[in-house]
């Protein structure tokens, strides 16, 4: 697609309950991560892959949360048996590559609002 | 612990003036600084960015200026533009090898009034 593509935009459920993000990369973009945005914060990573393995998942907070990319392309967020102090925004963003610099950069999508009652 | 700060939460700026949102780290190992923009609803937009051999990079309106003594950066924006108002993230990578983590800063609020 032309851009990152997350659904739902909006998720509201409550708490203890299962909730699963989905991330559309950009096509022929190799790399794909995980942020956490929580209000009045920057983007925190939870979690990066390359192609369909987990190259680093050292920003997931604890063992409930996870995430897959079983062909290399979509990848879903898992969260277990929600808390409160999950709300947060769920971004994703993919790249071309790895390795950072001016022509492979970061492409978010809009990300998903999870609220947790 | 913060590595990465913007200590100013806004920024407010008449149309045509200058702006400069400020970014500090801790992190020496950091090596590579982006700018990116955020209106709401949407996600980050990259801006621009800087490698650390570098201490200037200029795109258009926008000029990010690097100085590593300081582990300090700056993003000018010259003449500002109402449309330039955004949420502005500072973001620092390459820090233990990790050269695809990006870690944030908080955002600044920039305000352009017409």
């Amino acid at each position: 697609g032309a851009g990152v593509s997350q659904t739902p935009s909006n998720k509201v459920t409550e708490k203890g309950k299962y909730v699963e993000l989905r991330c559309d990369p950009i096509s022929g973009h190799t790399a794909l991560y995980w942020y956490r945005q929580s209000l009045g914060q920057g983007p925190e990573f939870l979690i990066y892959f390359q192609g369909t393995g987990a190259a680093d998942d050292s920003g997931l907070p604890n063992d409930r949360f996870f995430a897959v990319r079983p062909e290399g392309s979509v990848s879903t967020l898992k969260i277990q048996r929600t808390e409160r102090g999950d709300s947060a925004v769920y971004l994703c963003a993919s790249s071309l590559g790895t390795g950072l610099s001016g022509a492979n950069v970061l492409t978010f999508g809009a990300g998903s609002r999870l609220t947790v009652l | 612990d913060q590595q990465v700060k913007q200590n100013s939460p806004s920024l407010s700026v008449q149309e045509g003036r200058i702006s400069i949102l400020n970014c500090d780290y801790t992190n020496s190992m950091f090596d590579y600084f982006l700018w990116y923009k955020k209106y709401p609803a949407e996600g980050p937009t990259f801006l621009i960015s800087i490698s650390s051999i570098k201490d200037k990079n200029e795109d258009g309106r926008f000029t990010v200026f690097l100085n590593k003594s300081a582990k300090h950066l700056s993003l000018h924006i010259v003449p500002s533009q109402p449309g330039d108002s955004a949420v502005y993230f500072c973001a620092a990578s390459g820090a233990g090898g990790s050269n695809y983590k990006l870690t944030f800063g908080k955002g600044t609020l920039l305000t352009v009034n017409p």
